[in-house]
């Protein structure tokens, strides 16, 4: 009965691969957000998405991309990828109107070679 | 943006209160102040939120001066199983831009036996 779940939890791969990371969550959240984290700890968000709106954080390539079939999922494409890409990528979602408050996902150690 | 400061670590001895500042000197009237808790390999984990005064729940309490410019997160009889990342975070109520959700690097608090 995981709340926030992503799978793969490591993926490896080599530079210039297309790759995709799944999150699913059974919370009944309307928003759901991806995170990056680099090696030095710094938590950046990437996207905040509902069914009626996504934000982008404008600094994120666009080779990155999310897409969500439906409410419970927010998956994350990454096109071309890169060295700088190395990272652990969190899924999170969160109630309405309280932004405040987000539950994520386990990770998923991204290591591109 | 309300841009934060936290120390990068800190270390304490089992039983101790451990209090951890975190500056947000631009904090915008309808922005809050939160705290998240991360362990090593899983994603941070929702702690406690307040706006103003104190915060109280079962883990932990927040301190927030009349200013708002700081504030202070107290954990009260610290155990080794405290050890762990603490992020401070500033959010505006009901959102706002996604770069707003960026974490920072955190404070590494490390409990010593």
């Amino acid at each position: 009965d995981t709340a926030v779940s992503q799978t793969p939890k490591y993926l490896v791969t080599q530079m210039g691969n297309d790759k995709s990371i799944k999150c699913e969550q059974n919370l009944g959240h309307d928003t759901m957000y991806w995170y990056k984290q680099d090696s030095k700890k710094f938590l950046k968000i990437m996207f905040s998405y509902n069914n009626k709106e996504l934000i982008i954080n404008e600094t994120v390539p666009n080779r990155f991309s999310p897409k969500s079939p439906d409410k419970a999922h927010l998956n994350l494409h990454i096109n071309s990828l890169e060295l700088g890409d190395s990272a652990v990528y969190f899924c999170a979602s969160s109630p309405p109107g309280e932004t405040y408050e987000q539950y994520f996902g386990p990770g998923t150690r991204l290591t591109v070679t | 943006l309300a841009k934060t400061t936290q120390p990068i670590s800190m270390d304490s001895y089992e039983g101790q209160e451990v209090n951890i500042t975190c500056s947000h000197n631009n904090i915008a009237t309808n922005d809050y102040i939160t705290w998240y808790q991360q362990f090593p390999s899983q994603g941070p984990r929702f702690i406690i939120q307040g706006y103003k005064t104190k915060v109280t729940n079962e883990v932990a309490s927040l301190f927030i001066p009349a200013d708002r410019k700081s504030s202070t997160l107290s954990l009260p009889r610290v155990s080794l199983s405290d050890t762990a990342v603490y992020y401070c975070l500033v959010v505006p109520y009901g959102g706002g831009s996604a770069r707003q959700l960026t974490f920072g690097s955190g404070t590494q608090l490390t409990v010593l036996p």
